[in-house]
């Protein structure tokens, strides 16, 4: 139980274009889902907390308007890096939280994002 | 400043060998998790630990979480080549979802 699906895997789009990736909750609903980012050979970087029905919590350092999150329903929670540039070229994983028993966190598999 | 300090950042042993790694904070957490992350994947769960002076073990792999509940190590007896792998410690503060990550433990494990 509790798997978190994300979508795409791998992404190259142009310079400027705009890329949403989702993330799904399978078998659970998820009322807060997490996005985080992840240079190579790096840890992974908290971006913002995704809460269903609100506005998402951003990091310090991170551009809303940049990184636009939308957690419509309990189970999708979507990221659309806006006029992409190659510096956004990274790997974006979300994770969801199951708040139940001491597992607590599932994440997705990741998505590749090329920017060219 | 980083919440949570892992170390060390990067670990190449030979196999046969011990190691230790290390997550520490001056903060408090309700959990630690520790974390196994292959090239191009999400992290997999390896271990929770949510009470001071917890251990846990996995085959080769003790987890401890320190007294305080603010630091935890993981200590691999007789390393292998399959051990080979970023770890990463996460944890949650008190009162808080968030999870945030060490910089992570780039382990390589050589024959």
């Amino acid at each position: 139980g509790a798997v978190v699906s994300q979508h795409p895997s791998r992404v190259i789009c142009k310079s400027g274009t705009s890329v949403k990736i989702e993330c799904r909750s399978l078998d659970f609903q998820a009322t807060t889902m997490f996005w985080y980012r992840q240079f190579p050979k790096q840890s992974l970087m908290l971006m913002a907390t995704s809460n269903e029905g609100s506005k998402a919590t951003y990091e310090q350092g991170v551009e809303k308007d940049k990184f636009l999150i939308n957690h419509a329903s309990l189970t999708l929670s979507t990221l659309t890096v806006t006029s992409a540039h190659p510096e956004d070229s990274s790997f974006y994983i979300c994770s969801a939280f199951t708040g139940t028993g001491v597992r607590g966190y599932t994440f997705g598999s990741g998505t590749r994002l090329t920017v060219v | 400043t980083q919440l949570l300090e892992q170390s060390p950042q990067f670990l190449s042993i030979q196999e046969g060998e011990n190691l230790t790694v290390y997550c520490n904070s001056s903060s408090v957490f309700s959990s630690l998790q520790w974390y196994r992350q292959e090239p191009g994947e999400g992290p997999v769960l390896l271990v929770t630990v949510v009470t001071g002076g917890e251990v846990k073990k996995l085959k080769r792999l003790t987890f401890q979480f320190g007294d305080a509940r603010k630091d935890s190590s993981l200590h691999i007896t007789a390393a292998q080549t399959g051990d080979t792998g970023l770890y990463l410690c996460a944890g949650a503060r008190q009162g808080a979802q968030k999870l945030v990550f060490g910089q992570g433990t780039r382990l390589t494990i050589n024959p």
